[in-house]
């Protein structure tokens, strides 16, 4: 929606590298989830954030609620990688509204 | 811009009742989804299409029907509406690909008593 704007829209990392992407919030938002689309359509939970950082195996993701963004960084990229990732941030004043990124598709090479 | 369109955007409905959420997508995207939001289980799977008059189980269908009558509509269908149910959802369209983006709609708060 256009209160989150993830980028980039895609990216190509070749084995062993790592990058990150990120999510900028137009408003304050009070948690941030982070996705990873499978080949069907779901969606696997990466990370919940209400604050701070958190870090599992080669992704690190950290939200900032005064700065307005949260990023997701991925080290020793793998071919397994790929995909595509959502960001998804919880509305501070109704955790069920969530606004979401539009999507990153990783693409990682040999 | 892609656009999703849900609604309603809330509805509270009486248990053994029916409900149907609906979804427009002005994206011409092949795919849309249907997800639930609860607590504590991120965003699950319930149904999806690849196309009008396509309908595929996701992850969670019981209790859900699915129909895809055109490109650009996608309902969700609580026949005999349970507490259980009362949830978030959340309609998406993408294009085809496993490494498709997805354009999420606002979500329908459903309520069930």
């Amino acid at each position: 929606g256009d209160q989150v704007e993830q980028s980039p829209s895609a990216l190509s990392l070749h084995e062993g590298t790592g990058s990150a992407l990120r999510c900028n919030f137009t408003t304050t938002m009070r948690a941030v989830q982070w996705f990873r689309k499978n080949s069907r359509g779901s969606l696997i939970n990466l990370f919940y954030l209400a604050s701070g950082t958190k870090e599992n195996g080669r992704l690190k993701s950290a939200f900032d609620s005064k700065e307005r963004y949260s990023t997701l960084h991925i080290r020793d990229a793998q071919l397994e990688d790929s995909g595509t990732y959502f960001c998804a941030a919880e509305d501070v004043s109704n955790y069920n509204v969530l606004y979401f990124g539009s999507g990153t598709k990783l693409t990682v090479e040999p | 811009e892609a656009a999703v369109t849900q609604s309603p955007r809330n509805k509270v409905a009486v248990t053994g009742g029916k409900v149907t959420l609906s979804c427009n997508q002005t994206n011409n995207h092949n795919n849309m989804y249907w997800y639930r939001q609860d607590t504590g289980h991120g965003l699950r799977l319930i149904h999806y299409s690849y196309g009008a008059g396509s309908t595929e189980k996701g992850d969670i269908p019981d209790g859900y029907k699915a129909s895809r009558p055109s490109q650009e509509n996608f309902s969700l269908i609580l026949e005999l509406a349970t507490p259980s149910q009362t949830s978030v959802y959340f309609c998406a369209s993408g294009d085809r690909g496993s490494n498709e983006r997805l354009f999420f709609g606002h979500g329908t708060k459903l309520s069930v008593l």
